[in-house]
This record gives structure tokens, sequence and C-alpha cells, in this order.
């Protein structure tokens, strides 16, 4: 079965700093993988997807993911952080038969002024 | 209008109580998904639904039943709540072909004392 990996429980970074949040994935065949934001109280967003093609994805609000299949990782980052970044990441790889996504346990992401 | 739409938003109740949480999307999908949040665990999906007569177990579906009303309903019951059911809920939707991406609604809290 597949599974989701986020090592970083909390993340604090000063607002400015670049960003780097950790996600690895165990899947037998290509991983469809995501990113979704959930900022306090608020649903989830979709940040970023990868299916196929350029290792490197482009995301909304700045985001960016690298897939890195030797390395079983989809790393989600963004060169300079904003306050409103604060909120909590999920890591995400989508199953063959169901459609459904397998979650990791989510990046809570802090900025600091 | 938001495309999924979860009722209620906030919920309180009892244990033994029968409570049901609804999920409509104006979206036009026919795949449509319950998850549950729980701090620490990220999502865990505990039904899913490719059509009106076609429900499916995810992997906590005990405890919990669902009905799949029309193409645009989906709802998820809890026949005699128990408080380790307190949690985040998420209705999500698909459509059968791409992009292969899931649209969140924006949760429903409940709550069994």
């Amino acid at each position: 079965a597949q599974s989701v990996t986020q090592p970083d429980i909390h993340i604090t970074v000063s607002e400015g700093a670049s960003l780097e949040l950790r996600c690895n994935y165990s899947y037998g065949a290509t991983p469809y993988l995501f990113w979704y934001v959930q900022s306090p109280g608020q649903g989830l967003q979709l940040l970023l997807k990868y299916f196929s093609g350029d290792t490197l994805v482009q995301g909304i609000k700045g985001f960016e993911a690298e897939f890195k299949r030797s390395q079983s990782s989809f790393n989600l980052r963004k060169p300079s952080v904003h306050w409103s970044d604060a909120a909590e990441y999920f890591c995400a790889v989508r199953d063959t038969g169901r459609r459904a996504l397998t979650f990791g346990s989510g990046t809570r992401l802090q900025v600091q002024p | 209008d938001a495309d999924v739409t979860q009722t209620p938003r906030n919920r309180i109740t009892k244990t033994g109580k029968r409570i049901m949480l609804e999920c409509s999307q104006t979206k036009g999908h026919d795949r449509m998904y319950w998850y549950r949040q729980d701090p620490g665990l990220g999502l865990r999906l505990i039904y899913y639904s490719f059509d009106v007569k076609d429900i499916n177990k995810g992997e906590i579906s005990d405890g919990y039943s669902v009905s799949r009303q029309a193409q645009a309903k989906f709802s998820l019951s809890l026949e005699s709540a128990i408080p380790n059911q307190t949690a985040l809920y998420f209705c999500a939707t698909r459509t059968s072909g791409r992009p292969d991406t899931q649209y969140f609604g924006p949760g429903t809290r409940l709550t069994v004392l």
C-alpha cells in the first residue's frame, strides 16, 4: 500500500527566508503527487500537482516542488516566505484504483516577523 | 458560491446520537469522497463513491455509513456517535477523467461529548 511521510511536524522560518518542506512517498508505480495547504479554520487548497513530465512543477502562491524518483521525494519550496504562508501543509499521493488520496501527517509552518 | 459545500460547518452532539453530515457539489463530478482529519494523522479515507450506485469503504469505515442521494449529494452518517469520532470531516469531489484533482469542501467540525 502507498504511504506518505512528512518528517517535519513543525517548522518555523523568518519572513523573507526560503522554505523547504519535505515529503517522501512509497508507491509501486509512477506516483501522482500533490501538495495541499490548509489555513487555520479553512479547508484544503491545492498548491500544485505532479503527474508526469517535467520534474519541477510550479504552483500557486509562488510555490514549487521537485519530484525525485531516486529519492522517492516530492519536496515543496518557496524562495521567500510571507507571513500569510503560515498554515499546515499536506503532501499526498493518489492510488490507482480508487483514485483516492493518501495524505502525510502534515507540516505546520510558522512564520516569524 | 462555493463548488463543494458541507453542512453543518460545526456540530456538537452527545454519545449515542445519530448524526448526518451532508455534502453537495456543483462541479458536475461523478466521484465523491469522505475523509476524516485528526491532529497528527493527516486525512484518512472513510468512504468513496464513483456514482450513485457505486459506494465503497475506505480504510476507516467502521461506525460510519453513507448515502449517495444524487450525483451532486453524498451524505455521511454516524449511526451512534462516540467520542473518538470527534474530528474534522472533509468531503471531496473529482471528475472521472482529467484533470485528476480532488476539490475539497470547507469541512465540518464534529465534537462528540
